[in-house]
């Protein structure tokens, strides 16, 4: 089954710039889409078709791709950006799969 | 304002039946895809099961295949999720999501737009 790889945990101090990837043999062909999630809250779509900020999302955060690796990137960090995240992409097979999650702590 | 408010999570024993719903409001709910994505205490999210508008195309997960089912009323803005020969790794917080399809001359793309809060299911003697 297709699996997407995140690292459990980074940290990052308030204000510094923080990269969290995510590892997948489709993701040189398939966008990948990012979720912020803080304890007892829903997820929120943070990053769409692997690069675009959906409304409302502040501009810190960035989304890229570079062959089977997709990356968020979160510039001047701020505490409120504690949380886990997650990656995900569409699969022909299984329709959609998640990453494990990372958790961001902000120190 | 988009809603999706999940019921129907409780305990139930192993090998016993459970059926959530999911009740949507603030759009036009049969013009839309909509999910069932789970979380286990402490763990990460898994995509469980999938179904168009119609209800014409159905999708599971291999580790809810054959014993959970998908549906849908369009009527009555709902979706359910049927979920038999509960196991104690079911045990989970269970939300709707719905899936949003945009396209271009050249290509579409889905995502999750809007999800609930949950309902937590657990499973246990």
């Amino acid at each position: 089954s297709y699996e997407l790889t995140q690292p459990p945990s980074v940290s990052v101090s308030p204000g510094q710039t923080v990269s969290i990837p995510c590892s997948g043999d489709k993701l040189g062909n398939e966008y990948a889409y990012w979720y912020q999630q803080k304890p007892g809250q829903s997820p929120v779509l943070v990053i769409y078709q692997g690069t675009k900020r959906p409304s409302g999302i502040p501009e810190r955060f960035s989304g890229s791709n570079s062959g089977n690796t997709a990356t968020l990137t979160i510039s001047g960090t701020q505490a409120m950006d504690e949380a886990d995240y997650y990656c995900q992409a569409w699969d022909t097979s299984t329709h959609a799969v998640f990453g494990g999650g990372t958790k961001l702590t902000v120190l | 304002e988009v809603q999706l408010v999940e019921s129907g999570g409780g305990l139930v024993q192993p090998g016993g039946s459970l059926r959530l719903s999911c009740a949507a409001s603030g759009f036009t709910f049969n013009s839309y895809s909509m999910n069932w994505v789970r979380q286990a205490p402490g763990k990460g999210l898994e995509w469980v099961s999938y179904i168009t508008s119609t209800s014409n195309t159905i999708y599971y997960a291999d580790s809810v295949k054959g014993r959970f089912t998908i549906s849908r009323d369009n009527a009555k803005n709902s979706l359910y999720l049927q979920m038999n020969s509960l196991r104690a790794e079911d045990t989970a917080l269970y939300y709707c999501a719905r899936e949003s399809q945009y396209c271009s001359s050249t290509s579409c793309y889905s995502l999750f737009d809007y999800w609930g809060q949950g309902t937590l299911v657990t499973v246990s003697s």
